[in-house]
């Protein structure tokens, strides 16, 4: 079975400065997706970034980036310049084989401190 | 374009009771997804639907759970003899299905509260 944990349940930061989420995965697929998703007060998931696990290159979306080590199964997510906005729950995720049904982890609650 | 909407956006319902919550995909996504949410965790998966195969009923954690789909278009997650233990946030998400990878896009949930 596949499982995904964040050990961090908790984070601040100021603003501005630069935050790191980790995240650890296990699973014996081979070629696979990962995935940051957002989950502000407004309950209203968003896709923050996806790691495909084929390439070597980490993915990047603006502020957002990830360190994906595929050996060690770990995908974590760096926040650059945070915002404000930026002050939500933080989802891991990963599709499994097949149904491509997400198993999340438990979230790490991120807040963005003036 | 229109986003997933689902409805209603909060219920309150009393132990027994059955209750019916209602998601509409985006238009064109043939597949369609059902997570629960309970407080301060993470989403568990319920229930998918593919276009017009049978759906994978694999997360549903009782008989008391049940959800239909017509084609590709709205869905309704019904639960019966509602328990406390059922209150979450129940989320509903559409994708298309035609990419190497299948991104996700989730309505806003439906916060269930079973008193």
């Amino acid at each position: 079975a596949q499982t995904v944990t964040q050990s961090q349940p908790e984070m601040s930061v100021q603003e501005a400065e630069t935050v790191t989420l980790s995240c650890t995965y296990d699973t014996s697929e081979n070629n696979y997706y990962l995935f940051w998703y957002k989950q502000p007060p407004s309950r209203q998931m968003i896709l923050v970034i996806r790691q495909e696990a084929y390439k070597q290159q980490n993915a990047t979306e603006n502020r957002f980036s990830v360190n994906f080590q595929k050996a060690a199964k770990s995908f974590s997510l760096k926040i650059s310049d945070s915002q404000l906005g930026d002050t939500a729950m933080y989802f891991c995720a990963f599709p499994n084989f097949g149904n491509e049904k997400l198993t999340f982890g438990t979230g790490t609650r991120l807040t963005i401190i003036p | 374009g229109a986003g997933v909407s689902q409805s209603p956006s909060n219920k309150v319902t009393e132990k027994g009771k059955d209750v019916e919550l209602r998601c509409d995909p985006i238009s064109g996504h043939t597949a369609l997804y059902w997570y629960r949410q309970r407080l301060g965790q993470g989403l568990e998966f319920l229930i998918y639907f593919q276009g017009n195969s049978a759906p994978d009923k694999s997360g549903l954690p009782s008989d008391r759970f049940s959800a239909e789909r017509t084609g590709e278009s709205v869905s309704t997650l019904t639960i019966q003899r509602t328990q406390q233990e059922d209150s979450a946030v129940y989320l509903c998400a559409s994708s298309r299905r035609d990419r190497a990878y299948n991104e996700q896009f989730f309505g806003p949930g439906t916060r269930l509260t079973v008193l």
